[in-house]
């Protein structure tokens, strides 16, 4: 089935860790997005990216790096430098720069802090 | 950005129609008006999408208003699997998608 793997479900970090989630798609899509959720509220973009070897920072990348090397694959890392990292990440995908086309979401991956 | 605002929190009977309002009176001429649902520790799923004509699907409906700074999503007949957040949304494709808090449905037996 095409679809998009977030991985692991549950993931937890220690003070000043870096910790890498992964997201993967199989549908062949050019974009594929990083969102926050905290509880009870929307999502906010953290990073972008529309095509291989090129991401753009969303509206609160601070604290987050991501890469783009391969098209199927798109994995953020939360770094020591994002203070406040417990949160639901959820990944997407969709097709590139198409107003009239749907993401497609990940299952996402709580993180907390020890 | 174009911002939606829709209401915190609605209630329906199971069984009956669900008429889901939002507000979007900054929507520029291309932007589409995207629904999407969550239901507890899953990702959003997508539920329907429209420009300017209402459209229906297995799923919902959507009423767009002929001005287009409203629009309605309406489940026929919710049932007990229909309790979720449902958000509206524009300008998916551009660069700055945002979801705001969306509405908690709650369906009563």
């Amino acid at each position: 089935d095409g679809g998009i793997t977030q991985s692991p479900k549950y993931l937890f970090r220690k003070e000043g860790q870096n910790v890498t989630l992964s997201c993967e798609q199989n549908l062949n899509h050019d974009a594929m997005y990083w969102y926050r959720q905290d509880p009870g509220q929307g999502l906010r973009l953290i990073y972008y990216s529309q095509i291989v070897n090129d991401f753009q920072k969303g509206d609160i990348a601070e604290g987050y790096s991501v890469s783009r090397e391969k098209k199927e694959s798109f994995p953020l890392t939360v770094t020591s430098a994002q203070k406040n990292p417990t949160a639901f990440y959820l990944c997407a995908s969709s097709t590139r720069d198409s107003l009239n086309e749907k993401l497609f979401f990940g299952s996402g991956t709580q993180l907390s802090v020890l | 950005d174009a911002k939606t605002t829709q209401p915190n929190s609605m209630e329906s009977n199971e069984e009956e129609p669900v008429h889901l309002p939002c507000n979007h009176s900054t929507i520029s001429g291309t932007d589409y008006i995207h629904w999407y649902r969550q239901l507890p520790s899953q990702g959003p799923e997508y539920v329907i999408h429209g420009l300017t004509s209402n459209v229906n699907n297995r799923m919902a409906s959507l009423a767009i208003a002929e001005d287009r700074k409203s629009s309605t999503l309406i489940l026929h007949r919710a049932t007990l699997r229909d309790a979720a957040v449902y958000y509206c949304t524009l300008n998916f494709g551009n660069e700055k998608l945002t979801f705001g808090t969306g509405t908690r449905l709650t369906i009563i037996p």
